[in-house]
């Protein structure tokens, strides 16, 4: 398996505080993904990495900051955590701009009260 | 942007053969074809890619039709931990010279005892 985790693996937090997850690889991939997974929506790329301090959204990025000042950390952060940001968060990384082989860490599970 | 039709879910017996059927009717001429699966609370798990020409690896076998409509996943002597949603992709572009995998809600292929 490709050398990727993720912490914490699960959270529990209040509607308003800040959250911030942590994707840590050893594989030295440059690009690294912020996907979240909801019943009924699959999963949906929220934020990417394309180098160390490049970043751009995905398609649901409204309410998360990301970053990454180094190639083996990628940072997601909830500035002020809703209940709709409750969810499974999976970090990915992939050695290819093609995205096509995209390997996946184990998840974090955020439930926000 | 190329989208995919797949049953919602598929039995199969273990030991058998489980063919998962996919539909990509838009794809482009020089669109890859992807499949993933995810276990239960795990996070998903790259499979194989192809253009046109039929591939294999450790893992499965894929199929994809002359006209690239359509491609089939192959599990050629599926076990009980084949149990999974299995997805087939196909490469979006985004944002310039990006590119992301959608995914949709996949099969929940079931292998039965």
């Amino acid at each position: 398996d490709a050398g990727i985790t993720q912490s914490p693996r699960h959270k529990v937090t209040e509607t308003g505080t800040p959250v911030t997850l942590r994707c840590h690889q050893t594989e030295n991939h440059r690009y690294m993904y912020w996907y979240r997974q909801d019943p009924g929506h699959g999963l949906r790329l929220i934020h990417y990495s394309y180098g160390v301090k490049d970043t751009d959204k995905g398609e649901v990025s409204d309410g998360y900051s990301v970053s990454r000042s180094k190639t083996e950390d990628f940072l997601l952060t909830l500035e002020s955590a809703t209940s709709s940001q409750t969810s499974v968060y999976f970090c990915a990384i992939s050695d290819m701009a093609t995205a096509s082989e995209q390997y996946f860490g184990p998840g974090t599970r955020l439930t926000v009260t | 942007d190329a989208k995919t039709t797949q049953p919602p879910s598929m039995d199969c017996a273990e030991g058998r053969a489980a063919n998962l059927p996919c539909n990509h009717s838009t794809i482009s001429g020089n669109e890859y074809v992807y499949w993933y699966r995810q276990i239960h609370s795990q996070g998903p798990q790259y499979i194989i890619h192809g253009l046109k020409n039929n591939e294999t690896n450790e893992m499965a076998s894929l199929i994809i039709t002359e006209d690239r409509k359509s491609s089939t996943l192959i599990l050629p002597h599926a076990t009980l931990r084949d149990t999974a949603v299995y997805y087939c992709i196909v490469r979006v572009r985004f944002g310039g010279s990006n590119y992301k995998l959608t995914f949709g809600k996949g099969t929940l292929l079931t292998v039965n005892p």
